[in-house]
């Protein structure tokens, strides 16, 4: 057990609909990673926040938004969905230092229809 | 950021021989990790090289960074089942967020 919980396991949706996915960081841990992964783009590094605040940001579309809560749990939005943005989303925590050991949740299976 | 190159992208072996995966980068890494991915499960972090010519072990898999801090290796000795999975490395020259290469699909029979 990582520590890093994500809910919920599965979504399935329709195209043009709205989800949000949830997770609550490692006990001590203050950055956030999201991350999307599919079969031909391997893990895609989306966002990261530390300590409340946007930190880096890498291949999220703008239909997609993330935040960080005061409580360290993190969210993220994902609006007008498409068929291809079905993957597996996983969010990883870390103390905070660039280049930390990241643990990672079990993911969220999101497929849209 | 510059995505680190992971070959082969596909390896399959009998149980018991020796599996090695690379991962390459065209500019020098500060540092690189090590995660495996079960079948079905998440990335798990193994391991992290930070010095040029490191050179780690952990039972039966050795980690190598290379001398000029642009490829790495992770070698498994005598593989077994429970080694399955895809193995990923990843590196943060892009500043905060760790770039992890395409990985390699282990796949080990009896």
């Amino acid at each position: 057990d990582s520590g890093v919980t994500q809910t919920p396991k599965h979504l399935i949706t329709a195209t043009g609909q709205r989800v949000t996915l949830r997770c609550s960081p490692r006990s001590g841990d203050l950055s956030v990673y999201w991350y999307q992964q599919s079969l031909d783009q391997g893990l895609q590094f989306l966002i990261q926040y530390y300590n409340g605040e946007e930190r880096a940001k890498g291949n999220i579309l703008e239909r997609f938004s993330a935040q960080q809560f005061p409580d360290l749990h993190s969210e993220l939005n994902l609006s007008s969905l498409e068929l291809g943005d079905s993957a597996l989303y996983f969010c990883a925590s870390g103390i905070g230092p660039p280049g930390s050991p990241l643990h990672f949740g079990n993911g969220t299976r999101l497929t849209v229809t | 950021g510059q995505q680190v190159m992971q070959i082969p992208q596909y390896q399959h072996v009998q149980e018991g021989e020796d599996f090695t995966t690379y991962c390459n980068s065209s500019t020098t890494l500060s540092n690189i990790q090590w995660y495996k991915q079960r079948p079905g499960g998440h990335p798990v972090f193994l391991i992290q090289l930070v010095k040029s010519g490191e050179v780690k072990k952990q039972k039966r898999l050795t980690f190598q960074f290379g001398e000029a801090k642009k490829n790495s290796s992770l070698h498994i000795t005598a593989t077994q089942t429970t080694d399955v999975g895809t193995y990923f490395c990843a590196d943060t020259n892009s500043g905060y967020a760790l770039n992890f290469g395409k990985g390699t699909s282990l796949l080990v029979t009896p």
